[in-house]
């Protein structure tokens, strides 16, 4: 079964970090590019990050630029992102998603509350 | 940065019913235009790629036009199930952006 899996939320004081986790599973993550998108509670979905297949090619909403780090470990078939200096406005749902328009799987997310 | 402008913020409809919801972008996207359909609690589900690829699974009776910076997602006739939170996205270029979501309420 075609899966991602994400882990890491919780909750963090502002000015903390934060690292999410993205387990693939089913299909050969090598081979697709990946994002992170979150939803704040009751609003919208927001895009976060983005990174190509091989790691070379990244891209950051202009809100978590400098503070959040996307990566990947294809030996892994894990995605990750790194959260520093966190703001209560960082609180959302966090997802990931496969391919490079999102229209392959997404995980059921995880929470992460900044309080 | 591209603005998506998402058109109504909600709607009420009865089943049975063709809706038409709207995405203008702020400056030309082609078609890289997508949307997702997302139930309370649970992850957005992709409908339509490429502003009007059906994605394998999704019901005939969605569809989606346009290309450049006016796009439409047309259900022609309402389902039960079909009730949710609707979002555009362009992926012509980064950063990405959604629209600000339209939810589809029953009458």
């Amino acid at each position: 079964e075609v899966q991602l899996v994400e882990s890491g939320g919780g909750l963090v004081q502002p000015g903390g970090s934060l690292r999410l986790s993205c387990a693939a599973s089913g299909f050969t993550f090598s081979f697709y590019e990946m994002n992170w998108v979150r939803q704040a509670p009751g609003k919208g979905l927001e895009w976060v990050s983005y990174i190509s297949s091989d790691g070379t090619t990244i891209y950051y909403a202009d809100s978590v630029k400098g503070r959040f780090t996307i990566s990947r470990d294809n030996a892994k078939n894990s995605l990750y992102l790194q959260m520093n200096s966190l703001r209560a406005e960082d609180t959302a749902v966090y997802y990931c998603a496969r391919d490079k328009a999102m229209g392959g799987v997404w995980g059921k997310g995880t929470t992460v509350t900044v309080s | 940065d591209i603005q998506m402008t998402q058109s109504p913020s909600s709607l009420s409809a009865s089943v049975g019913d063709r809706v038409t919801i709207t995405c203008r972008a702020s400056q030309g996207i082609s078609n890289y235009l997508a949307w997702f359909q997302q139930k309370p609690g649970e992850a957005p589900k992709s409908l339509i790629y490429a502003a009007s690829g059906l994605q394998s699974g999704v019901p005939s009776r969605f569809s989606g036009s346009g290309s450049g910076t006016d796009f439409t997602l047309t259900i022609s006739s309402l389902q039960p199930e079909d009730f949710a939170t609707y979002y555009c996205l362009q992926y012509n270029s980064y950063p990405y952006s959604f629209g600000q979501g339209t939810k589809l309420e029953i009458k």
